[in-house]
Parts: C-alpha cells; structure tokens; sequence
C-alpha cells in the first residue's frame, strides 16, 4: 500500500542551528513527492516538490529537500532555522493510477519549535 | 491572482444541525479535492471531483456528507445531521491536471466545531 511516514512528531531547534524533518515513503515505482507547510488555524502552503530528474530539489523560503530511492526517504532541511519556521510540516504523496488519481496521502506531520 | 477560497473560515454549530461549507478553486484548476484535518493529524482524503464528475468518494465520507461541483467551478461540502465527531478543519484544494502527480493547492480552511 503506498503510504508517507513521518518519524518525529515533534523536533525542537535553536534559531540559526540547521534542521532535518525526516520523511518516508512506501510506493511501487518512483513517486512524485512533496512538502507542504501549515501555520496554526490555516491552510497548507507547497514548499517545495518532487517530480522526476534531479535527486536534490529546491523550495521556497530556503528549505530543500533530497529524495533518496535506496532508503525511501525524501527529507526536508534547512541550513539554518529562523523563528518564522516554528509550524507543522507534512509530507504528502499522490496517488496515482484508476479513480484515486492525484489525491494525497499525507503523514501525520511533524511540529517545529524554534527556540530564540 | 487569487488563491483557494474557502468560506465560512469558522462554524459553530448545535449537534443535529446542517452545515454548508464553500470553496473556490484556483480558476483554472478542474481537479477539486476536500480533505478534513483532526487535531495532531495530516490531512485526510474525503472526496474529489475532476470538472464537475465527482470521481470518488472516501469511506470517511458517510452518508451525512455529500459534495457538489455544479458547472465545474465552486463546490459545497454539505454535513447534515452534526455529531461531535464532525467538529475538524475542513480544507479544499484544487490543481490542474496536465501532467501526473501535479501539485495541489489548498485554501485557508474552514475550522467547524460542533457544540
């Protein structure tokens, strides 16, 4: 069954230190995979996604993210955290294929605390 | 140019009450999805409608609920009969379907609490 885990449910990080939000995914054949950002009380922004081509893709806001197939993995960091960055982060993957098509399976999310 | 709209932002309501949620999608987008959101959990699939064909339904979406895309532009989301167990963000996204897997775009929500 394809399916997105998201390790930590919860990380704490110093302004300025770096950060990793970890992501796993479980599909058949190369997925399209993405990270999404969600502020308290509102919707959920794209920060950056993964189609095909390049293993390393870049987002907004200057987070990035590297797919790894060997290890299922597509992690999200960023080389130095700023206190804007305190949210709830999610992976996401799309379903692909018959009726389903398009619809994302999420994981449970990961909160972000930054201490000054 | 303008996002996902989605109004009511916020909804009281009674138990046993009806509620009528509207999104708005992005106005080119033909793929239209509703996903609800509970408390320290993603988001999870409801429903979905590609122009107006409302394609699938999930098993989360009980008979209480039901959908509409008239004309293929602005969908409601209609829960008759509240329980408890409604009360949860409800969010739309929408996106264009060209290419495989593309990327949604969601609206702010709309958070229902049911009283």
């Amino acid at each position: 069954a394809q399916s997105v885990t998201q390790p930590d449910i919860h990380i704490t990080v110093s302004e300025g230190a770096s950060l990793e939000l970890r992501c796993n995914y479980s599909y058949g054949a190369t997925p399209y995979l993405f990270w999404y950002v969600q502020s308290p009380g509102q919707g959920l922004q794209l920060l950056l996604k993964y189609f095909s081509g390049d293993t390393l893709v870049q987002g907004i806001k200057g987070f990035e993210a590297e797919f790894k197939r060997s290890q299922s993995s597509f992690n999200l960091r960023k080389p130095s955290v700023h206190w804007s960055d305190a949210a709830e982060y999610f992976c996401a993957l799309p379903l692909s294929g018959g009726t389903s098509y398009g619809k994302l399976t999420f994981g449970q999310g990961t909160i972000l605390t930054v201490h000054p | 140019d303008t996002g996902v709209s989605q109004d009511p932002r916020h909804k009281i309501t009674k138990r046993g009450q009806n509620v009528t949620f509207r999104c708005d999608p992005i106005s080119e987008h033909n793929r239209l999805y509703w996903y609800r959101q509970t408390l320290g959990q993603g988001p999870e699939f409801l429903t979905y409608f590609q122009n107006e064909a409302q394609l699938e339904k999930s098993r989360l979406l009980s008979d209480r609920f039901s959908a509409e895309r008239p004309k293929g532009s602005f969908s409601t989301l209609e829960i008759q009969r509240t329980e408890q167990g409604d009360s949860a963000m409800y969010l739309c996204a929408s996106s264009l379907a060209r290419v495989s897997g593309p990327e949604q775009f969601f609206g702010p929500g709309t958070r229902l609490t049911v009283l």
